[in-house]
């Protein structure tokens, strides 16, 4: 059974970076493609961008282009999604998020992390 | 890259049927079969409910269908049940490798 763990609950200072990381176990890491999810208090879920451990490049929403980077390392099979410039509208609920079809981008996301809080507050 | 459009809230009886629709653009809903539906219950995690317009996974029960037309993809739900009571999304892909949501549709149970 595949699983998706995040690390913990982050708060930050507005103008900091946060980290998150997602440690998959079960399955084939690599050729299934990882996005990050977010949802801010009273908002919908939004997608960030994702990538495909084994191709190596990450895409990302325009919206977020050039403020976060999402990287992978297949040797821990561990997905990690950094988000600079943080200002309080960063505030929400991450999640990463695994694509049902192997080197595809679907957006067909079947397995889900738990979330992670960060919360941005001077 | 905007929001699909969804109906901020549906509601519903119990065993009466109810559709949910998701209206994009040519440029995503309307150019791929690559449209899902989520169910999220507060503080969990989404659940995949429908995939590729109008599959199932394994596990999911058929009272939930979805349906495409031009840019609008649906997602209808019969034999309503209480435990259906959730917020529910749609995602496509929008090119280039790139995804979009809804906005999000409170679905209650009366």
């Amino acid at each position: 059974q595949v699983q998706l763990v995040q690390s913990g609950a982050e708060v930050k200072k507005p103008g900091s970076s946060v980290k998150v990381s997602c440690k998959a176990s079960g399955g084939t890491f690599s050729t299934y493609g990882i996005s990050w999810v977010r949802q801010a208090p009273g908002q919908g879920l939004e997608w960030m961008g994702g990538i495909i451990p084994i191709f190596g490049t990450a895409n990302y929403a325009q919206k977020f282009q050039g403020r976060v980077t999402i990287t992978a390392d297949e040797s821990t099979s561990t997905a990690y999604m950094e988000l600079s410039s943080l200002r309080s509208e960063d505030t929400a609920v991450y999640y990463c998020a695994r694509d049902l079809n192997r080197y595809n981008w679907n957006g067909h996301f079947d397995y889900w992390g738990q979330g992670t809080l960060v919360t941005v507050s001077s | 890259q905007s929001a699909l459009t969804q109906p901020a809230s549906v509601s519903g009886s119990p065993g009466q049927s109810i559709t949910i629709s998701c209206t994009g653009t040519s440029s995503d809903v309307g150019s791929y079969n690559l449209v899902s539906w989520y169910q999220h219950h507060p503080g969990k995690a989404p659940k995949l409910m429908i995939y590729e317009v109008n599959k199932r996974p394994s596990g999911v029960s058929n009272r939930f269908s979805g349906s495409k037309s031009g840019n609008t993809a649906s997602l209808t739900i019969s034999g309503l049940q209480a435990e259906d009571e959730a917020d529910y999304y749609c995602c496509s892909y929008a090119g280039s490798s790139t995804l979009v949501f809804g906005g999000g549709s409170k679905l209650t149970v009366l």
